[in-house]
């Protein structure tokens, strides 16, 4: 089955300072990749997400490359705040298409500081 | 929209105690998903739900049970708590396979 493995565990960053999270994969026919946030007490939220057919996505200050070559995928949060202080998430899946399975497996987790 | 609801927030139980964990969800989702969630060790899937009357097991599915008799809930039970079921259990819901809604989570503690 699908394995995924996220480095670091940790990071901390200078507030305004890039954060860069980095995961592989195991299974080549995962095609979903999503990127969850977890604050404190609560349950992961979706911040981005980026399907097999596309290399990169960006969303105002974070953004999301795929290496499907490599395996890779990596989280990109630009000009850190405070409030991106939380533990994210990588994911993999191969719920779409014809071969929907729906399992979604998720890596360790990174536990982010921003330091002000 | 409530989203997922998870019922209880926390729970102590003795070693061999049972109990199901609640999970209701109101965005009319096919997919629901069970995950337990250690500290270091992520997320881990125990079970899922495509659609009422299916569900499969995940990678952690010992010591659980689930069912899912509407589209709205899906229960998990733990028949015979052992301390390995020292956890906090997530919820979620989805549409598709992807974009998974998360309730706010159930800590329990086996005693």
């Amino acid at each position: 089955g699908e394995n995924v493995e996220q480095h670091p565990s940790t990071l901390s960053v200078q507030e305004g300072d890039s954060a860069v999270i980095k995961c592989t994969y195991s299974d080549s026919a995962s095609n979903y990749f999503p990127w969850y946030k977890q604050e404190l007490g609560k349950g992961p939220q979706l911040i981005i997400d980026i399907r097999s057919n596309v290399g990169e996505k960006k969303d105002q200050r974070i953004a999301v490359t795929l290496n499907k070559t490599a395996k890779h995928f990596s989280l990109h949060i630009t000009e850190t705040q405070p409030e991106d202080s939380a533990v994210y998430f990588c994911a993999a899946s191969n719920g779409l298409g014809s071969s929907n399975t729906g399992k979604l497996i998720f890596g360790q987790g990174t536990t982010l500081q921003v330091k002000p | 929209n409530a989203g997922v609801t998870q019922t209880p927030k926390f729970r102590i139980l003795k070693i061999g105690q049972s109990m199901t964990l609640q999970c209701a969800q109101d965005m009319n989702h096919n997919y629901m998903y069970w995950y337990r969630q250690d500290p270091g060790m992520g997320l881990k899937l125990i079970y899922y739900s495509v659609g009422a009357g299916i569900t499969d097991k995940g990678e952690v599915p010992n010591g659980y049970n689930v069912s899912r008799s509407t589209t709205e809930d899906f229960p998990l039970r733990l028949e015979l708590a052992a301390p390995s079921q020292t956890s906090v259990y997530f919820c979620a819901s989805s549409y598709g396979a992807e974009k998974l809604f998360f309730g706010s989570g159930t800590q329990l503690s086996v005693l």
